[in-house]
């Protein structure tokens, strides 16, 4: 394991819905960071936080809100998702934004009806 | 702009033989590189990454990456392959100075084959 766990592992959800995904690091990390992954796609970086602070948000729909309560929780809102909003979304974390070996969660398997 | 480019979306080999996995990188100035892999229903995992000094930086499982600027290449190799290695592997690139945007490649799936 490494250290960095997501919940829930898989979600299903329609179009009108709002949940959440969580993610928690117990690495002491100060930066954690949100991808999104498809199949046959470079890794898409949607969001970066460092000592709580958003530094990153790259272009990603306002319908994607995330929101870091502490260095060690990190969690993305979702409401009115698009079905290509399926996707893993993994979580990572680093030491800080600089040193940036990231270490990732397991990932959230989302599909959207 | 960063960029990098891992040209081959799958990649076979034996077990026992070697393996290499290729990664282009395009960045300004000089660059931090990385690989990870990733399981089946997992996250990715850190392999290795170079920073500065020695051009082949071994990593985790056997695996080592040479740095080659002149190239800009990062290829990922291991002498002698596993069917426990079949896995989808990223190559990573950042720049040391500037943006501390992480940017991965496609990714490339090995299968190592018994």
């Amino acid at each position: 394991e490494t250290g960095v766990t997501q919940t829930p592992r898989h979600l299903v959800m329609g179009m009108t819905n709002k949940k959440s995904l969580k993610c928690e690091q117990h690495l002491g990390h100060n930066a954690m960071y949100w991808y999104k992954q498809s199949a046959k796609k470079p890794l898409e970086l949607m969001f970066v936080y460092n000592f709580k602070e958003q530094t990153e948000n790259n272009s990603v729909p306002s319908r994607f809100s995330p929101e870091c309560p502490n260095s060690s929780h990190l969690f993305l809102h979702l409401h009115t998702l698009q079905p290509e909003d399926s996707a893993l979304y993994l979580c990572a974390s680093s030491r800080d934004r600089d040193t940036d070996t990231q270490y990732f969660g397991p990932g959230t398997r989302l599909t959207v009806l | 702009a960063q960029s990098v480019a891992q040209p081959e979306d799958q990649v076979n080999v034996a077990e026992g033989n070697p393996l290499t996995v290729k990664c282009t990188y395009s960045v300004s100035g000089n660059p931090y590189l990385f690989w990870y892999v990733q399981y089946p229903n997992r996250g990715l995992q850190f392999l290795l990454k170079y920073i500065t000094g020695d051009n082949l930086v071994k990593g985790s499982y056997g695996f080592e990456a040479e740095f080659n600027k002149s190239q800009t290449s990062f290829h990922l190799k291991k002498p002698s392959a596993l069917v426990s290695d079949s896995a989808l592997y990223f190559c990573a690139v950042r720049a040391q100075t500037g943006g501390f945007k992480t940017i991965f490649g496609a990714g490339t799936r090995l299968f190592v084959k018994a």
